[in-house]
C-alpha cells in the first residue's frame, strides 16, 4: 500500500523557519516526482512545489520563491520542504503527494501536517 | 498564470445527478488534463477523476468526466447521489510548470 506520513508542522513565530518532512512507503519512491500542497483553513487547495526524481528540477508557486525549499533523500525515502521567513498567510495543512508527472496528477495523499505561524 | 473557477456550492437529493462546472479562464482545456478530486471534512483529497475522464479503481462509475471545449470548461458529473458523496470537489490542471486548483465546490445531499 503506498503511504505517506508527514511530520514537522507546528507553531512557529512569524519570520521564523520549520522544516517539513514527509515519509514515503509502499513504491520506489526515487521514480517519482514529489509534491507539496497546501490548504489554509476553510480554504482550498494551493499547490506549493514539485521536485524531480533526482532533484534536478524544482518548481514553486510564486509566493514562496526564496523563502521555501523542496528537497528529497531518495536513500531514506523522504520527502522534505525547508520553509523560512514565514508569515501569518503561509498558515496551512501541508500536505505531501506522489507526482505523476506524466498527467500532472496529485495520488495520493499524505494526512498533512498543520503549520501555524502566529505570534 | 490561468484560473479554474468552480461554483461555491451545489446540492442535489439522494439519486439525482449533479454537475460540477470547472471554468479555465485561458488557455484552451483540452490542451493540459483536468483532475477532480475529492476531500471530506477532516480527511485529504482522493483522486475521483484524472487525463480528463479516467477513474482509478475503486472509485464508482456513478462518477464520470469530460470537458468542453467550446465553453472552454471541465465537468464532473456524480450520478444516482448518495448521502456519502457529500464533499468538497476540485478541479486542478496545469500550465507549463505551474500547478493550479479550482476554488473548490462544497456538494450537499440533502
Amino acid at each position: 500500500e503506498v503511504q505517506l506520513v508527514e511530520s514537522g508542522g507546528g507553531l512557529v513565530q512569524p519570520g521564523g523557519s520549520l522544516r517539513l518532512s514527509c515519509a514515503a512507503s509502499g513504491f520506489t519512491f526515487s521514480s517519482y516526482w514529489m509534491s507539496w500542497v497546501r490548504q489554509a483553513p476553510g480554504k482550498g487547495l494551493e499547490w506549493v512545489a514539485n521536485i524531480k526524481q533526482d532533484g534536478s528540477e524544482k518548481y514553486y508557486v510564486d509566493s514562496v520563491k526564496g523563502r521555501f525549499t523542496i528537497s528529497r533523500d531518495n536513500a531514506k525515502n523522504s520527502l522534505y520542504l525547508q520553509m523560512n521567513s514565514l508569515r501569518a498567510e503561509d498558515t496551512a495543512m501541508y500536505y505531501c503527494a506522489r507526482f505523476l508527472e506524466w498527467a500532472n496528477w496529485f495520488d495520493p495523499w499524505g494526512q498533512g501536517t498543520l503549520v501555524t505561524v502566529s505570534s | 498564470n490561468f484560473m479554474l473557477t468552480q461554483p461555491h456550492s451545489v446540492s442535489e437529493s439522494p439519486g439525482k445527478t449533479v454537475t460540477i462546472s470547472c471554468s479555465r479562464s485561458s488557455g484552451s482545456i483540452a490542451s493540459n488534463y483536468v483532475q477532480w478530486y475529492q476531500q471530506r471534512p477532516g480527511s485529504a483529497p482522493t483522486t475521483v477523476i484524472y487525463e480528463d475522464n479516467q477513474r482509478p479503481s475503486g472509485v464508482p462509475d456513478r462518477f464520470s468526466g469530460s470537458i468542453d471545449s467550446s465553453s472552454n470548461s471541465a465537468s464532473l458529473t456524480i450520478s444516482g447521489l448518495k448521502t456519502e458523496d457529500e464533499a468538497d470537489y476540485y478541479c486542478q490542471s496545469y500550465d507549463s510548470s505551474n500547478q493550479v486548483f479550482g476554488g473548490g465546490t462544497k456538494l450537499t445531499v440533502l
